[in-house]
């Protein structure tokens, strides 16, 4: 158990729709990241937030948008739903000392994923 | 942006010793990361090299030359459990001293058999 907290696990909708993914992160950790996994093809970074700021952004579809809140859990908004959005969306968390870069290794710790299904 | 290449597919015998390439191209490098991952779980951690040379962990070790942009990792004595996808991951600087970014490999699925 990585102590990072993602739901749903499993979500099965239709195009066009929105859906909200909801990730909390391990106890002190500051930074959140999000990741999307398609069929067989590699971790594909999205967005980052240290402590309520977005810090960092990959390729992300302006379809898309995430926020992380005050208590430091972070949704990810998905909305006008594709076929090709179907995949596996991790959140990950590592220890934010200072400015959101860490001393440590800063080795991501990764939820669980959410299983997206777009119909 | 970066570039990360390793290969597909490998496969592997129990018991044997593999060795996993990954190679890279970035600016603003700060550090390699190998994940395992097997199939619809999440990432879990493995081994860190920001210096160069070996670092060992158990039956894992990984090694790292900047120079070259180069990293392996070496898995020994396989074991059926350790069929999964290994996942090479480098770490940039986006702000000098303030954020990074860790960029993910494809991964290279390996296959242990009997």
């Amino acid at each position: 158990d990585s102590g990072v907290t993602q739901t749903p696990k499993h979500l099965i909708t239709a195009t066009g729709q929105r859906v909200t993914l909801r990730c909390s992160p391990r106890s002190g950790d500051l930074s959140v990241y999000w990741y999307q996994q398609s069929l067989d093809q590699g971790l594909q970074f999205l967005i980052q937030y240290y402590n309520g700021e977005e810090r960092a952004k990959g390729n992300i579809l302006e379809r898309f948008s995430a926020q992380q809140f005050p208590d430091l859990h972070s949704e990810l908004n998905l909305s006008s739903l594709e076929l090709g959005d179907s995949a596996l969306y991790f959140c990950a968390s590592s220890v934010g000392r200072g400015q959101g870069y860490s001393a440590n290794t800063g080795e991501l710790f990764f939820g669980e994923g959410s299983r997206l299904t777009v119909l | 942006g970066q570039n990360i290449d390793q290969p597909t597919e490998m496969t592997a015998t129990e018991g044997a010793i593999v060795q996993i390439n990954c190679t890279y191209q970035t600016s603003g490098f700060n550090g390699l990361f190998w994940y395992q991952q097997h199939a619809g779980e999440a990432p879990t951690f493995l081994s860190y090299n920001v210096l160069d040379g070996l670092e060992e962990k158990g039956r894992f070790s990984s090694f790292l030359s900047r120079s070259k942009g180069y990293s392996y990792l070496l898995l020994k004595e396989l074991q059926m459990k350790d069929s999964a996808s290994y996942l090479c991951a480098v770490r940039v600087r986006i702000m000098a001293g303030t954020a990074s970014k860790l960029t993910f490999g494809t991964g290279t699925r390996l296959q242990v058999t009997l």
